[in-house]
């Protein structure tokens, strides 16, 4: 059974934190993505990787940033986590362009 | 630039209703993949269907069927005689490199 696995379901962290989510696939992808997710706006894209060690901004970067030193491994880091990174964060990764993306369970990050 | 636009925001049908759910989106690409997605209330997005753009067939799958027009940029889902277990928010994407997802559309089901 594929799967996409995120270190925490939910997190309570503190302004001015630094945080890592964590996110681990064990499909051999070479794609994986991090999106939040917030009522109303849909999934919004803040990284992307296509191989180890690579990475791509995606939509909403500020504030965030990402490691992938292992293909099955792509941590999101908050700098200097803040109110309003209080959302709920997806991890996914997918092969091939024609394939589809496999998500995990999602984590839900409150800062107070 | 890439868009995908879910104009429906939250529809409520009664159960065994026929519900369609709209997805239109922007690309200049001339290869790109479209999904669906389904996040039930338990959180985690369940892939339902991929189209390529070189493949208007539509499609039908039980209850679930898809309409892909490229004339109009749109991919649009049907449920045929809903149940309440179709409760969910649904999401559109679009891929070429990255996915670009839409803003969901919440379905409500009433028994």
């Amino acid at each position: 059974d594929v799967k996409v696995t995120q270190s925490s379901r939910y997190l309570v962290k503190r302004t001015g934190e630094k945080v890592f989510l964590e996110c681990v696939q064990d499909m051999d992808h070479e794609n994986m993505f991090w999106y939040r997710q917030d009522p109303g706006l849909g999934l919004r894209l803040i990284y992307f990787s296509y191989d180890v060690k690579m990475k791509e901004k995606g939509d909403i970067p500020e504030g965030y940033s990402v490691s992938r030193e292992k293909k099955e491994r792509f941590s999101l880091i908050l700098e200097s986590a803040s109110t309003n990174q209080t959302s709920m964060y997806l991890c996914a990764s997918s092969g091939l362009m024609n394939t589809e993306a496999f998500f995990g369970q999602g984590t839900r990050l409150t800062v107070v | 630039a890439q868009k995908v636009t879910q104009a429906q925001t939250e529809i409520s049908v009664v159960e065994k209703e026929d519900v369609t759910l709209d997805c239109v989106y922007e690309t200049r690409d001339t290869t790109y993949y479209l999904f669906w997605y389904k996040q039930p209330p338990s959180g985690e997005l369940v892939f339902l269907i991929r189209r390529n753009s070189f493949d208007e067939q539509n499609e039908i799958s039980g209850r679930y069927s898809w309409n892909f027009q490229k004339s109009t940029s749109s991919f649009n889902f049907t449920i045929t005689a809903s149940q309440v277990v179709d409760s969910a928010v649904y999401f559109c994407a679009l891929r070429t490199y990255k996915y670009i997802f839409g803003t969901g559309t919440r379905l409500k089901v009433l028994a």
